[in-house]
């Protein structure tokens, strides 16, 4: 079993809809990441979290620590929304190593 | 500017032959590290490093080696390459001593070995 899962592993949304990525992981964890990787392939750092919760524009990111869970939600989806999100932990160890979840890959249709 | 830059992005080579990718990152951060995605594009460490300290993840095999001539720099050196060892990797950096932890990643190297 993956220290880190992520739920749904597909997910496919109408513009404009509301979307929700989990996240739950298994060991402690100094922060958690969410990264967005596009079709392209690049890795862009959306959110670094550990606690409460964060926004940006249309994308907010919560955490949970005592219930080791974050959830990823966009905001009035579009099409350009389309790609993986990677739910990331960086544990007790050192020098910032992270351990990734599987990744969720959301296609937002016109 | 590119905060993490990888050269070359695609990267064709032939069973046994031994190659290097190289990375770059202008943003002042004291880690580097190498991941690898694989054909699931499932993203594992391989290695981390700062100036003081190489941590290797221990599932890397040892054909694998991180070289570090500044804290700017993270080339990967792969000998006797394998077909197995087709994949994108991707260097990324992060400031870890002085707080954050926050990551910027290069835009990944597709590896094909033939």
């Amino acid at each position: 079993k993956n220290e880190v899962e992520q739920s749904p592993q597909n997910l496919t949304a109408q513009e404009g809809e509301f979307i929700t990525i989990n996240c739950s992981y298994s060991v402690g964890i100094s922060a958690l990441h969410w990264l967005q990787q596009h079709p392209g392939g690049g890795i862009v750092s959306l959110f670094m979290l550990s606690s409460g919760k964060k926004k940006h524009g249309r994308l907010i990111a919560t955490i949970n620590i005592q219930e080791k869970h974050s959830s990823l939600h966009i905001t009035a989806s579009h099409p350009r929304d389309s790609a993986v999100y990677i739910c990331a932990v960086k544990n007790g160890g050192s020098q910032g190593n992270l351990i990734f979840g599987k990744g969720t890959k959301l296609s937002v249709k016109p | 500017d590119t905060a993490v830059s990888q050269t070359p992005k695609y990267l064709v080579t032939q069973m046994g032959n031994d190659k290097s990718i190289k990375c770059e990152q202008n943003l002042g951060h004291d880690t580097m590290y190498w991941y690898k995605q694989d054909s699931k594009k499932f993203l594992k460490i391989m290695f981390s490093y700062n100036n003081k300290e190489l941590i290797i993840n221990e599932t890397v095999p040892n054909r694998f080696s991180p070289k570090s001539p500044d804290k700017a720099h993270l080339n990967l050196h792969i000998n006797s390459l394998e077909l197995g060892d087709s994949a994108v990797y991707f260097c990324a950096s992060s400031q870890v001593f002085t707080g954050g932890y926050g990551y910027t990643f290069g835009s990944g190297t597709r590896l094909t070995v033939v």
